[in-house]
């Protein structure tokens, strides 16, 4: 089965850039789409289709995509985007998560 | 706005069954799939299946099938998710979620989940 790959935690000072990456097969071929979970709370669509912001998802969240690695960058990171990101992507008729990726603000 | 609000939480025990809702409002309910995912405690989120609220039809992931049934309702906009043969392990929060543009399942909204908890 298709598997996806993200580090467990990353870390960050306040204004500085985050970046968390998703990697599987082939993955540049497939769309991918991220999630921000702050805790206690439902997950929020942040980036689809590799690249796109939904409206209302600040600027600061973009996302890449090439070869076996997706990248979530986080630009001018801000407390409030401290939050578990999990990375998302589908292959033969399956919705598949990456186990995600507590980011935290310090 | 749109909008998906679950049933409350649930306490079963091992080997019964629990039914879980998701109405949804704020849009044309038979335009979007709907998806269920769970996430066990302080654990990732893991795929359980989707329903084309259209036409009843269904698909699951392989880890559920023969224990779970999704199923709608469209005069009262509501979408629910039925797990049998139910295990400690399945102690979990339960989210639906509509699919922007399947099949490229991209969530959003997600709803804001119910609590199932298997205890004897």
């Amino acid at each position: 089965s298709y598997e996806l790959t993200q580090p467990p935690s990353v870390s960050v000072s306040p204004g500085q850039t985050a970046t968390i990456t998703c990697s599987g097969d082939k993955l540049g071929d497939k769309y991918v789409c991220w999630y921000q979970q702050r805790p206690g709370q439902s997950p929020v669509l942040v980036i689809f289709q590799d690249t796109k912001r939904p409206s209302g998802i600040p600027e600061r969240f973009s996302g890449s995509s090439s070869g076996n690695t997706a990248t979530l960058t986080i630009s001018g990171t801000q407390a409030m985007d401290e939050a578990d990101y999990f990375c998302q992507a589908w292959d033969s008729s399956t919705v598949v998560f990456g186990g995600g990726t507590k980011l935290t603000v310090l | 706005q749109v909008q998906l609000v679950q049933s409350g939480t649930e306490v079963e025990k091992p080997g019964a069954s629990v039914k879980v809702s998701c109405k949804a409002s704020g849009y044309t309910f038979t335009d979007y799939y709907i998806h269920w995912v769970r996430q066990a405690p302080g654990q990732g989120l893991e795929w359980m299946g989707w329903i084309n609220p259209d036409s009843g039809g269904t698909n699951y992931a392989q880890n559920f099938q023969g224990r779970v049934t999704m199923t709608r309702d469209t005069s009262i906009t509501t979408v629910y998710m039925e797990l049998s043969s139910l295990r400690y392990e399945d102690t979990a929060l339960y989210y639906c979620a509509r699919d922007l543009d399947f099949p490229r399942n991209w969530f959003d909204p997600w709803g804001q989940g119910t609590l199932v908890t298997v205890s004897s």
